[in-house]
This record gives structure tokens, C-alpha cells and sequence, in this order.
């Protein structure tokens, strides 16, 4: 098993560019995460999602965010117009089971390393 | 609103000194907590969660709900214990947040 699967792994882009990130969740997992890490403000949660639909949004910085997932295998973080600020590593996770604190655990991404100049 | 609050960005300790990463919380009901822990080159993973009362490769965790607290302790630490920490609340079922990490450096 691959685990969740992000990528690029890497993205270096100019100020301005629209940025798509990709994330493939852990088969059979109803339950995925964007997480967006820097030194300043640590591990942020974005979004996540439940059988596809976003749940709770809260997290997305701005307008210029954007997350969608069309079907239970991919979910995309969108950022356009991308800007130097949102450098960071953005990391998806997905977990079956959300909320039970028993059983809950959230299997990561290896990260998308993000540089906007 | 901090939720979780890790007050050390850096903590190095000497192998088998004993180490502490603190935690904090800000919720007045009832937490559910958890480690995760991302070693070098390596996925963010989970190490323990405070339900199951468990010791992971000789850490444990206490939460003291007086003092809104959720520190993780081990009494002798090792070199390949370096690692970024990061504490974690759900409550609600359904809302989750970490902490901004604190990286431990274990000298030789």
C-alpha cells in the first residue's frame, strides 16, 4: 500500500500563477485533509472533506483557496493567483474514522513543497 | 483562538537525559488528545493518543485537565527519538487542531 499519494512533490512558481495541488486518499478512506505547514504558524487544517463533500472549510485562507474532490480517489487544493505567503508545504491526509477518539488516526502525505516567487 | 499551544519551538536534550514536550489546550469540555510525531524524512504519524492510556517507544502522555495540559514524557531519551512533535485536539467529534510543533534535538 502506497499510502496517500500527493503530488507534485515539489512546485516552484512565479507570483501571479495558478497553483494545483493533487492528493490521492488511501483507499476506503471516507475522510480527507488539506493541511498547509510553516515555521510561523506550524500545522494549519484547511479543509476536509467526508464521502467527497466538503465539511468544513474554516481554515481556507482566502478566496484565492480552493478545494474540490470529484470522486472518492482525488482531491485537488487549488491556489490562483498563487502569491510569495502562501510558500509553505501543504500536506493531505485521509483516516476512516474521524471523530472517535479510539480509532482515529490520520495517515499523511508525503507533502507538497510549495515556493511561490 | 490558540487551541493548542506548544511553547517550545526547540528543546535539545542529551541522550538519556529525561525530556518533556509540553502541550497546552484551551477547551472546556471534555478533549480527546493526541501526538503525532514526524521523523526526519519520514510521514507525520500518529505516536499515541491519550484514550488508550498507552506508552510508545517509551513515551507517554498525561492529561491533566486542571491545568489544561497534555505534556509528552519519556525519562531517557534516545538519538533517534529527534523528531518534530505535534499535539493535537478533537472535540465535537469533528474538530480537530494541532499544535505548531516543537522539534527535539537529541545529542550524543
Amino acid at each position: 500500500d502506497a499510502g496517500v499519494i500527493q503530488s507534485p512533490r515539489h512546485e516552484v512558481t512565479e507570483m501571479g500563477q495558478e497553483v494545483t495541488l493533487r492528493c490521492k486518499p488511501i483507499s476506503g478512506h471516507d475522510y480527507l485533509f488539506w493541511y498547509r505547514q510553516t515555521m510561523m504558524r506550524g500545522l494549519e487544517l484547511l479543509i476536509y472533506f467526508n464521502n467527497n463533500v466538503p465539511i468544513d472549510d474554516s481554515g481556507m485562507p482566502e478566496d484565492r483557496f480552493s478545494a474540490k474532490m470529484p470522486n472518492a480517489s482525488f482531491s485537488t487544493l487549488k491556489i490562483q493567483p498563487s502569491e510569495p505567503r502562501d510558500s509553505a508545504v501543504y500536506f493531505c491526509a485521509s483516516t476512516p474514522n474521524f471523530g472517535n477518539p479510539g480509532t482515529d488516526t490520520q495517515y499523511f502525505g508525503p507533502g507538497t513543497r510549495l515556493t511561490v516567487l | 483562538a490558540q487551541r493548542v499551544t506548544q511553547p517550545e519551538k526547540l528543546l535539545s536534550v542529551f541522550k538519556g537525559a529525561p525530556v518533556e514536550l509540553k502541550c497546552n489546550y484551551s477547551y472546556s469540555g471534555s478533549p480527546e488528545l493526541f501526538w503525532y510525531v514526524q521523523y526526519s524524512r519520514q510521514r507525520l504519524q500518529l505516536l499515541l493518543r491519550h484514550i488508550s492510556r498507552e506508552s510508545i517507544k517509551g513515551f507517554t502522555a498525561d492529561l491533566n485537565k486542571g491545568e489544561t495540559s497534555f505534556h509528552l514524557k519519556k525519562p531517557f531519551a534516545q538519538e533517534e527519538d529527534s523528531a518534530m512533535y505535534y499535539c493535537a485536539l478533537l472535540y465535537n467529534f469533528n474538530k480537530f487542531y494541532f499544535g505548531s510543533g516543537t522539534k527535539l534535538n537529541v545529542k550524543p
